[in-house]
């Protein structure tokens, strides 16, 4: 069972922004954590998107374009991963990661449709 | 360029064991932390077990505890993972990837070896 919730679920169309969100459980605070993004498309392995921390820590992965970027709504405990000008070869599943303590924990990924 | 390469996946019984091994090329594999991931058929991912450089800190994830073994060999620049006691849940593809840290970015990826625990 999936740590960090993810919805199962997202669409936009060419363009627009795609805003998919990440919640963590009450007693892990976002604020404390780096999040990693990864995107996978069928038939294929993971590739590393980026993780954020703060605005002042934060990386992106080799070859990723800046229209993926990273936040957190502490307030709502949720990390944030914003595609801006979707394209069609966004359409993938998207999975966030933290390491709270001792291993890693994953949502259970959210499928991105770009109409 | 940076590769790596999943193997010995198969089709096993309950309660039997596989080794997988991940072959990597391209880079100092002596330089990196290793990690093994799942990936059920129309599932999620699934974090399995890390190994640092030194084979120092070990992490298992909790279910995989006690009858999986990740063991790694820089000279032979391979990466391993012992399991045993196998479930049908553990029917999976299962994936290498390296770390520069071992809390780090997984950036660099094999396509999979697939497992099927079945009778």
């Amino acid at each position: 069972q999936p740590v960090l919730t993810q919805p199962p679920s997202s669409s936009a169309s060419p363009g627009e922004s795609a805003r998919l969100t990440c919640t963590l459980p009450s007693d892990i605070n976002v604020g404390f954590y780096n999040i990693y993004w990864y995107q996978q498309k069928p038939g294929s392995p993971p590739k590393y998107l980026l993780y954020y921390h703060s605005d002042s820590d934060k990386g992106q992965g080799s070859g990723v374009p800046s229209r993926f970027s990273g936040s957190k709504d502490a307030s709502a405990n949720t990390a944030v991963l914003l595609i801006s000008g979707l394209q069609s070869e966004d359409e993938a599943d998207y999975y966030c990661m933290i390491w709270p303590t001792n291993g890693w924990v994953f949502g259970g990924g959210t499928k991105l449709t770009v109409l | 360029e940076a590769q790596l390469v999943e193997s010995g996946g198969g089709l096993v019984k309950p309660g039997g064991s596989l080794r997988l091994s991940c072959a990597a090329s391209g880079f100092t594999f002596s330089s990196y932390s290793m990690n093994w991931f799942r990936q059920a058929p129309g599932k999620g991912l699934e974090w399995v077990s890390s190994i640092d450089t030194s084979t120092y800190y070990i992490y298992y994830a909790d279910s995989m505890k006690g009858r999986f073994t990740i063991s790694r060999d820089n000279a032979k620049n391979s990466l391993y993972l012992q399991m045993n006691s196998l479930r049908p849940e553990d029917t999976a593809l299962y994936y290498c990837a390296r770390s520069v840290e071992l809390v780090d970015a997984f950036d660099v990826w094999g396509r999979g070896t697939m497992v099927t625990v079945s009778s």
